[in-house]
């Protein structure tokens, strides 16, 4: 099983559309919880981090924690073409001191 | 302010060079991470330096890559006899790490290392 697990998509929604990205953690020692939007060719961008339990919002990104199910959720609102991506799912193990990073979720949404 | 800072930006090799890859981590953040990405893949952790602290290694994938951070600031990760294998984009991050930190790292633009 791997640490942090992502669909790999791709997930693809309609422009305007609510799009939802998903990632599964296996280690219940972890802290804190990262999204990376990764445009094709350049590096890692860091969107938003959450850890505590519920909701955290920052203008069309949410992200939801749920560390009893182990999951970690970005939903992105009124989605535009220019958020076609992959989305990287990173996580701050207790006692490690690197991110452990999922394989990414590439989003199409399509105009 | 400035970001994150690498060079080269591309590197062609012949199997068996060496090479060094360069980074400069965005001033005051006191830990920094290299990771690599090869064609369509996650990222791999490669090493890692907090401050004054031994650097964490256990993710070099062997002896021919070793890094190293003069005066808490500017990180060198050097690859000897490349193989085409190393071919991949060579990413480095730094982190501030300070009390109210959540352990955010931010990226450089990388290194795409191709080896011939």
């Amino acid at each position: 099983q791997k640490e942090v697990e992502q669909n790999s998509g791709p997930l693809s929604v309609p422009e305007g559309a609510i799009a939802s990205l998903n990632c599964t953690y296996s280690d219940r020692g972890s802290q804190s919880f990262f999204w990376y939007r990764q445009y094709s060719g350049k590096s890692p961008e860091l969107i938003m981090f959450i850890y505590s339990n519920g909701d955290k919002e920052d203008g069309r990104f949410t992200a939801q924690l749920n560390k009893a199910s182990q999951y970690v959720s970005l939903l992105i609102r009124d989605s535009q073409p220019s958020d076609s991506a992959t989305y990287l799912c990173a996580v701050k193990v207790a006692g490690r001191r690197a991110l452990t990073f999922g394989s990414g979720t590439r989003l199409q949404v399509q105009p | 302010g400035a970001g994150v800072s690498q060079s080269p930006s591309n590197k062609v090799t012949e199997k068996g060079k060496d090479v060094e890859l360069r980074c400069d981590p965005i001033s005051g953040h006191t830990a920094l991470y290299w990771y690599r990405q090869s064609l369509g893949q996650g990222l791999e952790f490669l090493i890692y330096f907090q401050g004054n602290s031994a650097p964490d290694k256990s993710g070099l994938p062997s002896d021919r890559f070793s890094a190293e951070r003069t005066g808490g600031s500017v990180s060198t990760l050097t690859i000897q006899r490349t193989q085409q294998e190393d071919s991949a984009v060579y990413l480095c991050a730094s982190s501030p790490m300070g009390l109210a930190s959540a352990y955010e790292q931010y990226f450089g633009p990388g290194t795409r290392l191709t080896v011939t």
